[in-house]
C-alpha cells in the first residue's frame, strides 16, 4: 500500500530562513505526490504536485519540492520564510484507486 | 482552478439530531466526490467515495448508516450525519474530482470544510 511519512509534527524557523519540511513515501509504483497547506479552520490548498514530468516541482507561494527516487523523498522547501507561511502542511500520495492518502501533517511556526 | 464550496461552514446541533452538509463543485462537473474527516490537530481521514448516480463506497470502520452520502448530480454531494453524538464533532472536508476536465484531469479540489459541533 502507498503511504507517506512526514518527519516532525512541528517545525520552527525564523522569518527569512530556509523552510524544509520532510516527507518520505512508500510506493511500489511511480507515485503521484502532493503537498497541501491548511490554514486554521480552512480547507486544503494545493501547493504543488509531482506527476513524473520533472523531479523538481515548483509550486505556489515560492515553495518547491524535489522528488528523489533513491531516497524515496519529496521534501518541501522555501528559501525564505514569511510570517504568512505559518500553517499546517500535509504531504500526500494518490493510490491506484485515486484515493489520496495524507501524512500526519507538519505544523510550521515562523519566529519573528 | 476549479472551486468547491461547502455549506454550512459551521453547524452546532443537539445530540440525537441529524445534520446535512452540502458539497458543491461550482464551475465543473465532478464525476467523483470524496468526504474526509479531520479531528483537531490530526490529519484527514477518508470516509467515503461517491460517484454520481451510484452508491457511495465507505472506508473500513465508517458506518454507512451513520454517515449517509448522496451524490445526486454532477455538482452536488451531501453528507448527512444521522443521530449525531458529541463524538461526531469534527471538521468535515469534501473534495471533488473530474475526469472530464483535461486541464485538471484526476486532480482533487477541496472544499473549505464544515465544522460540526454536537452538544
Amino acid at each position: 500500500a502507498q503511504s507517506v511519512t512526514q518527519l516532525g509534527s512541528h517545525v520552527s524557523v525564523s522569518e527569512g530562513a530556509l523552510v524544509l519540511l520532510r516527507c518520505n513515501y512508500s510506493s511500489s509504483v511511480p507515485p503521484y505526490l502532493f503537498w497541501y497547506v491548511q490554514y486554521p479552520n480552512q480547507g486544503l490548498q494545493l501547493l504543488l504536485k509531482y506527476t513524473s514530468a520533472a523531479t523538481l516541482v515548483k509550486g505556489i507561494n515560492g515553495f518547491e519540492a524535489e522528488f528523489k527516487k533513491s531516497e524515496t523523498s519529496f521534501h518541501l522547501t522555501k528559501p525564505s520564510a514569511h510570517m504568512s507561511d505559518a500553517a499546517e502542511y500535509f504531504c500526500a500520495v494518490r493510490n491506484r484507486d485515486d484515493k489520496i492518502i495524507f501524512g500526519k501533517g507538519t505544523r510550521l511556526h515562523i519566529l519573528p | 482552478g476549479a472551486v468547491v464550496s461547502q455549506h454550512p461552514s459551521r453547524v452546532i446541533c443537539k445530540s440525537g439530531t441529524s445534520v446535512k452538509i452540502e458539497c458543491r463543485s461550482l464551475d465543473f462537473q465532478a464525476t467523483t466526490m470524496f468526504w474526509y474527516r479531520q479531528f483537531p490537530k490530526q490529519s484527514l481521514m477518508l470516509m467515503a467515495t461517491s460517484n454520481e448516480g451510484s452508491k457511495a463506497t465507505y472506508e473500513q470502520g465508517v458506518e454507512k448508516d451513520k454517515f449517509l452520502i448522496n451524490h445526486a448530480s454532477l455538482t452536488l454531494s451531501t453528507l448527512t450525519v444521522t443521530s449525531a453524538h458529541p463524538e461526531d464533532s469534527s471538521f468535515y472536508i469534501c473534495s471533488a474530482q473530474s475526469l472530464r476536465l483535461a486541464e485538471y484531469y484526476n486532480e482533487q479540489f477541496f472544499g473549505p470544510g464544515t465544522r460540526l459541533t454536537v452538544l
